[in-house]
């Protein structure tokens, strides 16, 4: 089973800046992660699929990198909307898992 | 557009059962693959299972193995989910989710989600 670790778990930026999260994984997955942001009381909605490919619609605010083991999702720019808690989620093989989540907190 | 609602939550003893049902609209269903995804209370999100488009293929992650089936009827475009010898463990909000592409990847849409509650 892969595993996939995030970081940090919880994350507290201004309105303006960049924010980073880290997915690793302890198999190689060559390109196969996906990102979601879930905000309260709601689904979890797709943002980018494998490859970094940008979903319609999603704005190009929100990318992501990475190859094999290790990943990285960006906002560059936070709004006040991108509150949520934001997951990583391999889908190289089965069992599909997630990461724990990070916290995204706007000041 | 597309849409998926779940229906089927509730409460329910350790040991029984639970069927859930996911309406999907908007989309040719017997195209798609689709999962069931669940979220325990304050927690993150766990893959439960998936479904070919055919309905011929199964998967299921070990912990409900045995225990959950997952199953569809392309006519009436539906999903089913049939939790069967339940757990505390398993007290979730379950999404209907569509995957993409014909094949397991990402969970391009969801539904809004139904609650699972296991307790005596």
């Amino acid at each position: 089973e892969t595993t996939v670790t995030q970081s940090p778990a919880s994350l507290s930026m201004a309105v303006g800046e960049k924010v980073s999260i880290s997915c690793k994984t302890n198999t190689d997955i060559d390109d196969d992660m996906n990102w979601y942001q879930q905000k309260s009381g709601e689904a979890p909605k797709l943002l980018i699929s494998e490859g970094n490919i940008l979903r319609p619609g999603v704005p190009s605010r929100f990318s992501s990198s990475g190859y094999g083991t290790d990943f990285v999702f960006t906002i560059n720019n936070v709004f006040l909307g991108d509150e949520g808690i934001y997951y990583c989620q391999q889908s190289d093989n089965v069992p599909l898992t997630f990461g724990s989540g990070t916290k995204l907190e706007i000041k | 557009e597309v849409q998926l609602v779940e229906s089927g939550g509730g409460l329910v003893q350790p040991g029984r059962s639970l069927k859930l049902s996911c309406a999907a609209s908007g989309f040719t269903f017997s195209n798609f693959y689709m999962a069931w995804v669940r979220q325990a209370p304050t927690k993150g999100l766990e893959w439960v299972t998936s479904i070919t488009n055919s309905g011929t293929s199964t998967y299921y992650r070990d912990s409900v193995k045995g225990r959950f089936t997952i199953s569809r009827d392309n006519a009436k475009s539906t999903l089913y989910l049939q939790m069967d010898s339940l757990r505390s463990e398993d007290t979730a909000t379950y999404y209907c989710t569509r995957e993409d592409l014909g094949q397991l990847n990402w969970f391009a849409y969801w539904g809004q989600g139904t609650l699972v509650t296991v307790s005596s």
